[in-house]
């Protein structure tokens, strides 16, 4: 098992539309999770982090974490053309001490 | 604004020649974190730095090398660069861990010819 693991996509939705991105992770001390937006040839963007089981909201982005099945999500709504970028799931690795990034998945947005 | 500066943006070296990328911080923040990012793939970190604490991934090679100077700076020296050396190295920081959100520079694009 990739110890993060996304779709790689192209995810493509229409404007407007809520689009839906998946992580499952191995390490299951985990407590730190991140989403990153990358737009291609810039570097990551934090979008969230959640810390807890459950959903956080924060504007039209929703993280929802489920520790026992160590799967994160994010939901995006109202998804615009500008949202078009590849998002990154990233998780403290606890057991290694360190930060893994999964490869992302890519969103296309169309009009 | 605070920032995580890198310099340059854009580097070429030859095969074998040294090069060093660099990375500022005006956030103040411990930990500064150094990733390769090949084209499609996730960033993987090298190593990271707390406060003068070195901590070397298991798997980063040993042509990679890191100095932090102190708090601002952070410095990345490849000894002798190969043609799988080509990536964007991004630098990070956090304020105190790695649970933490982490703040990204542009990031440095290097080339090797």
């Amino acid at each position: 098992q990739k110890e993060v693991e996304q779709n790689s996509g192209p995810l493509s939705v229409p404007e407007g539309a809520i689009a839906s991105l998946n992580c499952t992770y191995s390490d299951r001390g985990s407590q730190s999770f991140f989403w990153y937006r990358q737009y291609s040839g810039k570097s990551p963007e934090l979008i969230m982090f959640i810390y807890s089981n459950g959903d956080k909201e924060d504007g039209r982005f929703t993280a929802q974490l489920n520790k026992a099945s160590q799967y994160v999500s994010l939901l995006i709504r109202d998804s615009q053309p500008s949202d078009s970028a590849t998002y990154l799931c990233a998780v403290n690795f606890i057991n290694n001490n360190d930060m893994r990034f999964g490869a992302g998945t890519r969103l296309t947005v169309k009009p | 604004d605070a920032m995580v500066i890198q310099n340059p943006r854009y580097q070429v070296t030859q095969f074998g020649k040294p090069v060093t990328l660099s990375c500022s911080q005006t956030l103040n923040h411990n930990v500064m974190y150094w990733y390769q990012q090949k084209s499609s793939q996730a960033p993987k970190l090298l190593f990271h730095y707390y406060d003068k604490d070195f901590n070397n991934e298991a798997d980063t090679p040993d042509n990679f090398q890191s100095r932090r100077p102190n708090t601002s700076f952070c410095f990345l020296d490849i000894r002798s660069p190969g043609l799988g050396d080509a990536a964007m190295y991004l630098c990070a920081t956090s304020p105190d861990s790695l649970n933490q959100p982490q703040h990204f520079g542009d990031g440095t694009r290097l080339s090797i010819l």
